[in-house]
């Protein structure tokens, strides 16, 4: 069963700083991987996916990595903003028959001014 | 496109009454995802559906949840009887094939 970490659960920044989130999965057969931003009462964002097939994406200040071998993603906000502030999730599809996407818990990020 | 519509944004109901949650996909789109989020369990798949047709229900707390998706474009959840348990955000999201997924803004519903 294909099970999705996301740490740290929580982050508290300075304006400018460089960083890091992570995400981890169980089950290497995945078709891709997707991040997401929720800011406080509103639905999740899209901000990238990357296919099985692929190592990174990248969409501005954002890049996405992917190491299927080793089970884990991290997402690299560079000169991080408060407007960054949000919480993020990343979620798979697993390749073992279905096509739902399965969540991590999400790391709730807030980047002071 | 609009993006992925959900209605009502808000729900306020009584223990017992009869909830309908409704969804319209992004047009194309060929998956549709059901989410309940609260604090403590975070985002649950429900239930997800392809052109159309249910295809893992295995989410759906109890027999008082049922789903339905008449056409490619209108999906309903439906609570009956609801419960204060049921208080969560409910999520509607739309996917073609394996691309990026789209949400809708929710439905918050409150049962009292």
């Amino acid at each position: 069963k294909q099970e999705v970490t996301q740490i740290p659960a929580a982050l508290s920044v300075p304006e400018g700083e460089n960083l890091v989130l992570n995400c981890s999965f169980t089950d290497s057969a995945i078709y891709n991987l997707q991040w997401f931003r929720q800011d406080p009462g509103k639905g999740l964002t899209s901000l990238l996916l990357i296919q099985s097939s692929q190592r990174e994406q990248t969409s501005g200040r954002l890049n996405a990595s992917l190491d299927k071998s080793s089970g884990r993603s991290t997402l690299y906000i560079a000169a991080s903003q408060p407007g960054d502030s949000a919480t993020y999730l990343c979620a798979v599809i697993s390749a073992s028959g279905t096509y739902k996407y399965i969540f991590g818990t999400g790391t709730r990020l807030k980047v002071l001014a | 496109d609009a993006g992925v519509i959900q209605s009502p944004r808000h729900e306020v109901t009584e223990m017992g009454q009869e909830v309908t949650l409704r969804c319209k996909p992004i047009s194309g789109h060929d998956y549709l995802f059901w989410y309940r989020q609260t604090m403590m369990r975070g985002l649950e798949l429900l239930i997800y559906f392809n052109n159309n047709v249910p295809i893992d229900d295995s989410g759906m707390p109890e027999d008082r949840f049922s789903a339905k998706m008449p056409n490619a474009s209108f999906s309903t959840l439906k609570i009956q009887p609801s419960e204060p348990r049921d208080s969560a955000v409910y999520f509607c999201a739309s996917r073609l094939g394996n691309t990026e997924a789209f949400f809708g803004q929710g439905t918050r519903l409150t049962v009292v």
